[in-house]
């Protein structure tokens, strides 16, 4: 089975700017949640979507937006980016479906956000 | 609110030395889950274990193995033998026991970062 992508991996935006990630979650997985990683704040919850649903957010911004499509894939947006943004923007997966046991997280490699 | 201290910054061993990273959560639910996960430099988090708040059984996984104790809120993680590739940085991390089918918001430690040199 094929892992958790996302796609770019690396980016580089300036100020002001704004930038899409995209994250495909595990084959049958239906739940994908997205967390910023930066040296400052550590990984941090920005938001879960399941079913086309958010179904949890973090506390960050209305700058930070997501969506889920049918086909479970994920992105999330930032707009009017600002240098506090660059971080590496980890996606996971999870099964979803019912239960107590259906919470276990899968992480992508992430995408690497640089803002000059 | 939740919760997650490790407080050892950064640990160095020479390989085949054992090492134990600690964990230290707090939450006000009953029902719970506990993760550890490992970060190499290429940056995926990658998946070591999940263990729920009524199971307090120990698990071992190789040269891996878990001590959880509800009664000190601990989820520590021992590597036997270290060996050069467990160079990483370890995350501990809490979440709540959700029965409504999707992924519960995960609360992460700060991370211990374990260097082990020849």
């Amino acid at each position: 089975k094929a892992g958790v992508t996302q796609t770019p991996r690396y980016l580089i935006k300036t100020r002001g700017q704004q930038v899409t990630l995209s994250c495909s979650p595990i084959s049958g997985h239906r739940s994908v949640s997205w967390y910023q990683q930066t040296p400052g704040q550590g990984l941090q919850f920005l938001f879960e979507y399941f079913s086309e649903t958010q179904r949890n957010k973090g506390n960050f911004p209305g700058r930070f937006s997501g969506r889920q499509f049918s086909n479970s894939r994920s992105e999330m947006n930032v707009s009017t980016l600002e240098l506090g943004d660059s971080a590496l923007y980890l996606c996971a997966s999870s099964p979803g479906g019912g239960g107590l046991g259906n919470n276990e997280q899968f992480f992508g490699p992430g995408t690497r956000l640089t803002v000059l | 609110a939740q919760k997650v201290t490790q407080a050892q910054t950064e640990i160095s061993v020479v390989e085949k030395e054992d090492v134990t990273l600690d964990c230290v959560y707090e939450t006000r639910d009953t029902t719970y889950y506990l993760f550890w996960y490992k970060q190499p430099p290429s940056g995926e988090l990658v998946f070591l274990i999940r263990r729920n708040s009524f199971d307090e059984q120990n698990e071992i996984s190789g040269r891996y193995s878990w001590n959880f104790q509800k009664s000190t809120s601990s989820f520590n993680f021992t590597i036997t033998a270290s060996q050069v590739v467990d160079s990483a940085v370890y995350f501990c991390a809490l979440s709540e026991a959700r029965n409504t089918g999707t992924a519960s918001k995960l609360t992460f430690g700060t991370g211990t970062r374990l260097q082990v040199t020849l």
